[in-house]
């Protein structure tokens, strides 16, 4: 099966830009992640989508971020403007589960931010 | 609400095994583990879920003590491919599912 995909790959762009990456699951998986990975530390999650739904947005800087999953598949995650801190691997990832008791998770390659 | 994990390093010899311990505050659902080498994205290695149901890979064990709301990793004779940072990542049981990765193990087996 197809895994998840993400594009781009790669971004350098300046502060008080925007930018936004996007994020295809694996087919049928109900529940969407973003994560946010700085060097040398875990994925900070950032939001949790289940089906069109979103479970948590605690840790998602609502000032400059936002994030949406049309139609419960595709997923955008947006920064606007970006800051110099916001520098890091964007992860998305997805699983099946759609209760409670999450299924193991399947992470697309990562976007790689660079904030000038 | 993340996950404390321990040893923040450690450093085995081929054939070596280790422990990885997750920690949380919070009463858990299940515990999942990863692992991550340098520049790829984290793979699953295993699920423990709250009541003793495991799901996971045959060579990699785990405990799930849902008292203490701790978790440990058991790696057994170790190899040079399981380098990498190990993540725990807990499901909160009583708030909707939530997910947070612990603070990660960094492992490094040498020859």
């Amino acid at each position: 099966e197809a895994g998840v995909a993400q594009s781009p790959r790669y971004k350098i762009i300046e502060k008080r830009q925007s930018v936004a990456f996007w994020c295809n699951p694996i087919s049928g998986h109900a529940t969407l992640y973003w994560y946010q990975q700085i060097l040398g530390q875990g994925p900070k999650l950032l939001i949790q989508f289940q089906n069109n739904g979103v479970v948590d947005d605690s840790q998602l800087p609502k000032d400059r971020f936002s994030a949406e999953r049309l139609k419960g598949v595709d997923s955008t995650l947006k920064i606007q403007p970006a800051k110099l801190e916001d520098s890091a691997v964007y992860l998305c990832a997805s699983s099946l589960t759609a209760g409670v008791g999450l299924s193991e998770q399947y992470f697309g390659p990562g976007t790689r931010l660079t904030v000038t | 609400q993340q996950p404390v994990q321990s040893p923040q390093a450690v450093i085995l010899r081929e054939g070596e095994d280790a422990v990885i311990n997750c920690s949380s505050s919070k009463a858990l659902y299940s515990v999942h583990w990863y692992r991550q080498k340098h520049g790829e994205a984290p793979i699953f290695l295993m699920i423990l879920l709250k009541g003793g149901e495991q799901k996971g890979h045959d060579k990699i064990s785990a405990s799930f003590n849902e008292k203490k709301q701790q978790s440990s990793l058991y790696l057994t004779a170790s190899q040079l491919s399981y380098s990498g940072t190990y993540f725990c990542g807990t499901e909160s049981a009583y708030t909707g599912n939530q997910f947070y990765f612990g603070t990660g193990t960094s492992l490094t087996v040498i020859p």
